[in-house]
Order: C-alpha cells, then structure tokens, then sequence
C-alpha cells in the first residue's frame, strides 16, 4: 500500500514533442506529491510539487495534472529539449509531520534532435 | 538559496577503513536525511534527524552511524563497509516548520568500497 508505481520505465521522444510519465498510488493519506529530476550523479532536483486540493499545476513547460479519484498522477513536459534528458522520479508522503518519500522506480528520459 | 552540500564528492575505501561523509545546509531547515541510491534505482531512505534528534533508521545495518552535531551539519560515520555499500549516498533536508514536505537534496557522495 506504500508503493507508487511509476511508468514508462524508459522514454524516447522528439524534441518539441510531448513527454508523459504516469504514476499511481494506493494509500489514501499520501496528500502531497513531488516530481524530481535527476542528471547522471548527481542529486535528485524538486522540479514541481502538486498537493490533491488541485488538479493542474503548470510551472514554464512542466505540468502536473492529479486524479484523486483515480489516485493517479502525472509529469507532462512541453516542448521537450535535449536538456531534459534526465531520470525522472515522482514521489509521495502522506502530510507534514511525516518524514518518509516513497519514491516511484524513475523513468529514464531521453529527447532525440 | 535551497543548496545542500556534501563532502567528499568521491570517496574510496577499503572494508577495514573508517571514514566519515559530511552534509551541510543553511536554510534553517530542522529536518536531514541520509539516503542510499544505487544505479538505476530510486532513493532509499536510511536515517532521519528531525530538530536533531534521530526520529527514523531504516533498520540500517550498524556499519553506518549517523550523527547531528547542530541544526546545519549531518555526518555518515563508516566502518567495516562491505563492496554492496557501494553506491551514491545523499543527504536531504527539510523545513518541517511551515507545513512543506520539500525535501532538498545535495549532489551526492560517490562511494566505493573496495
């Protein structure tokens, strides 16, 4: 019931295209869900965060959009760049107070010229 | 400013070895974490300190020993390591105070146990 599940495992898209990455969860309590980004060794980045009060939140070419009925959520990335190219977490925890993330298993992102 | 910092940024050892890594922040936050990444794989949470006091260990074996001098600093005592250990060790921090989950991250300590 902790898991988050995280997919695609791997991602190849055009640059100027559209990249997805889907997550989903089981417990109810989690209420706040961040995405990060993480360059080959190097530390993971918070790009964006979303709490469940919302369903959309866009900040420059990155957006969260959030189905809490459906308990899913998902990483949308406009106009993807050869910068982009990264591995991907999406993360949860359930409220302040409680130190845990549980992570999802990344996706690795590649954009193609 | 949200930077963590680690040091050292590599760091080879041998099992019989003691070493320390080192994480610092200086954004008030009261909340740090160390965590273990191998290739390919998401974090694993390994200690948290919260108000600098050991609140989670992650049943992390006692070859690694965390220590809080104060609010800023966070240290990873090594000893006896064996070559599974090896990997990417990151430190975290978090406000606690304001009602945000963030958790900040530093660059990492390579690690590799020989």
């Amino acid at each position: 019931q902790q898991q988050v599940k995280q997919s695609p495992q791997s991602l190849i898209v055009q640059k100027g295209g559209i990249s997805i990455i889907n997550c989903a969860y089981e417990n109810t309590a989690f209420d706040y869900f961040p995405w990060y980004q993480q360059f080959p060794g190097k530390g993971p980045a918070l790009l964006i965060a979303i709490r469940p009060d919302v369903s959309e939140k866009k900040e420059g070419r990155f957006t969260i959009s959030f189905n809490k009925s459906a308990k899913q959520f998902s990483l949308h990335i406009m106009d993807s760049q050869p910068g982009d190219s990264a591995t991907y977490f999406c993360a949860a925890s359930d409220g302040f107070g409680n130190e845990k993330l549980t992570f999802g298993t990344g996706t690795r992102l590649t954009i193609i010229p | 400013d949200t930077e963590v910092t680690q040091t050292p940024k590599h760091l080879v050892m041998g099992m019989t070895n003691k070493k320390s890594l080192k994480c610092e922040q200086h954004m008030g936050h009261r909340a740090m974490y160390w965590y273990k990444q191998k290739a390919k794989k998401p974090p694993e949470l390994m200690f948290v300190y919260s108000y600098e006091k050991l609140s989670i260990n992650e049943s992390v074996p006692s070859r690694f020993s965390p220590e809080c001098p104060n609010s800023s600093l966070l240290n990873l005592h090594l000893h006896a390591l064996q070559p599974e250990d090896s990997a990417l060790y990151l430190c975290a921090s978090s406000q606690r105070d304001r009602g945000t989950d963030t958790q900040y991250f530093g660059p990492g300590t390579r690690l590799t146990v020989l």
